[in-house]
């Protein structure tokens, strides 16, 4: 069970948005819609923000969006703001009927 | 609201067993709930998922650790547990509790997690 593929780190600009990616197989991401994404802040527990590929939980800014195609999945963030900065962790439902999660991302608001 | 705590040694010996407690609060585990789990992280490294306990009592656990882990539940002291076998240094992580209401394969009540050192 290999952890899906993130990159290390992304950045942007308060205002601006920016994508992050999460590639997985088969196995995986591209073989069920159940991909989520989790926010975290150091010291704190994970935050979820993405659910089921697109759905965002109660109280979640409709600033975070996301979608899938193929065995990749994809966060995006508009209108950047300072308390976004964060790690973010991808999820998703595997054949052998657990999760397996991402590297993480570290996000920098500059 | 329901919130969750992990509770447990922060510092374990090697070969020895880990054992720690999610005790939830402010309401009932059991309540809209899908499944339990726990997930670790260790020093510079991303989430890995240890396993989980599905309201059907079902376990699945994390292949690389299937034959070190036992997850369980007790409801009726709204708490469920981990305990992992036979640990090493590379068991050393901050551990987290979780748990799913809203829908079958997402997390979305955590706890705060704590820190086990594998280490005499």
């Amino acid at each position: 069970q290999s952890a899906l593929t993130q990159p290390a780190s992304v950045s942007g600009s308060p205002g601006q948005s920016i994508t992050i990616s999460c590639t997985g197989t088969i196995s995986d991401i591209g073989g069920y819609n159940y991909v989520s994404w989790y926010q975290k802040h150091p010291g704190k527990g994970p935050k979820l923000v993405i659910y089921d590929v697109t759905h965002r939980p109660s109280g979640i800014s409709n600033r975070f969006s996301a979608s899938k195609s193929g065995n990749t999945a994809s966060l995006t963030i508009s209108g950047l703001q300072a308390e976004d900065e964060a790690d973010y962790h991808c999820s998703s439902y595997t054949t052998t009927g657990t999760l397996v999660f991402g590297g993480g991302t570290r996000l920098t608001v500059l | 609201q329901l919130q969750l705590q992990e509770s447990g040694p922060g510092l374990t010996k090697p070969s020895e067993t880990l054992s720690l407690t999610c005790n939830g609060s402010g309401g009932s585990i059991t309540k809209s709930s899908y499944y339990w789990g726990w997930i670790r992280q260790p020093p510079g490294k991303g989430l890995e998922n240890i396993g989980s306990v599905y309201y059907s009592g079902t376990t699945y656990y994390n292949p690389s650790l299937k034959n070190r882990v036992i997850i369980s539940t007790d409801t009726s002291k709204n708490q469920f547990s981990l305990q992992l076998r036979s640990v090493t240094a590379a068991d050393t992580a901050v551990y987290y509790c979780a748990m799913s209401t809203i829908g079958y394969y997402a997390l979305d009540i955590w706890g705060q997690g704590i820190t086990v050192t594998v280490s005499s």
